[in-house]
């Protein structure tokens, strides 16, 4: 079975300016998350999906952050514009269902913001 | 808001000691779940607990659920070079949400 897939590993820009992360998950995990992970730090959720509609985005720095799962399988998070503190590995997960069910973590991509 | 805090945050042990680390919720828990995290890697799923008081055991890891579904365990017996890594609770609350506590990184010296 393939795991979660992540695209790209690293990344490295300037403030300002934006970049997209994509994501593929588990087939048939209907449950799709995006974490933030800051050096030292637990992963922090960005955003559930349930199938392509969202479950929880309370976290999700809206001004700058987006995300869409469209037909309800692959996922790209976008950061438009980038600032500083954004520099973590940004994490995706799938899971069959919702949080009672385990996560499978993809590789993360590594962004450095300068 | 929800916090899952765990303790402590760093352990160095010597190969063959054991190890424990915490994990403390603010609210009550519908179930645990235990990741370990390798350096450089990404969180794997060790075990997920659901009953209160429940105790799970993977050869040298037992985990506990607290009786109050508010605090958990992770003890590793013996431990080994291979169990270095960042362990991470994650509480899930009563609306499916999961929330991962702190992490406790562990260094195991040979």
């Amino acid at each position: 079975e393939a795991g979660v897939a992540q695209s790209p590993r690293y990344k490295i820009i300037e403030k300002r300016q934006s970049v997209a992360f994509w994501c593929n998950p588990i087939s048939g995990h209907a449950t799709l998350y995006w974490y933030q992970q800051i050096l030292g730090q637990g992963p922090k959720l960005l955003i559930q999906f349930q199938n392509n509609g969202v479950v929880d985005d309370s976290q999700l720095p809206k001004d700058r952050f987006s995300a869409e799962r469209l037909k309800g399988v692959d996922s790209t998070l976008k950061i438009q514009p980038a600032k500083l503190e954004d520099s973590a590995v940004y994490l995706c997960a799938s899971s069959l269902r919702g949080g009672a069910y385990e996560q499978y973590f993809g590789p993360g991509t590594r962004l450095t913001v300068t | 808001g929800q916090q899952v805090m765990q303790i402590p945050q760093y352990q160095h042990v010597q190969e063959g000691e054991d190890f424990t680390t915490y994990c403390n919720s603010s609210t009550t828990l519908s179930n645990i779940q235990w990741y370990k995290q390798r350096p450089g890697g990404h969180p794997v799923f060790l075990i997920q607990l659901v009953k209160s008081g429940e105790v799970k055991k993977q050869k040298r890891l037992t985990f506990q659920f607290g009786e109050a579904k508010k605090n958990s365990s992770l003890h590793i017996t013996a431990t080994q070079t291979t169990d270095v890594g960042t362990y991470f609770c994650a509480g899930v609350t009563g609306a499916n949400n999961l929330f991962f506590g702190t992490g406790t990184r562990l260094t195991v010296i040979p």
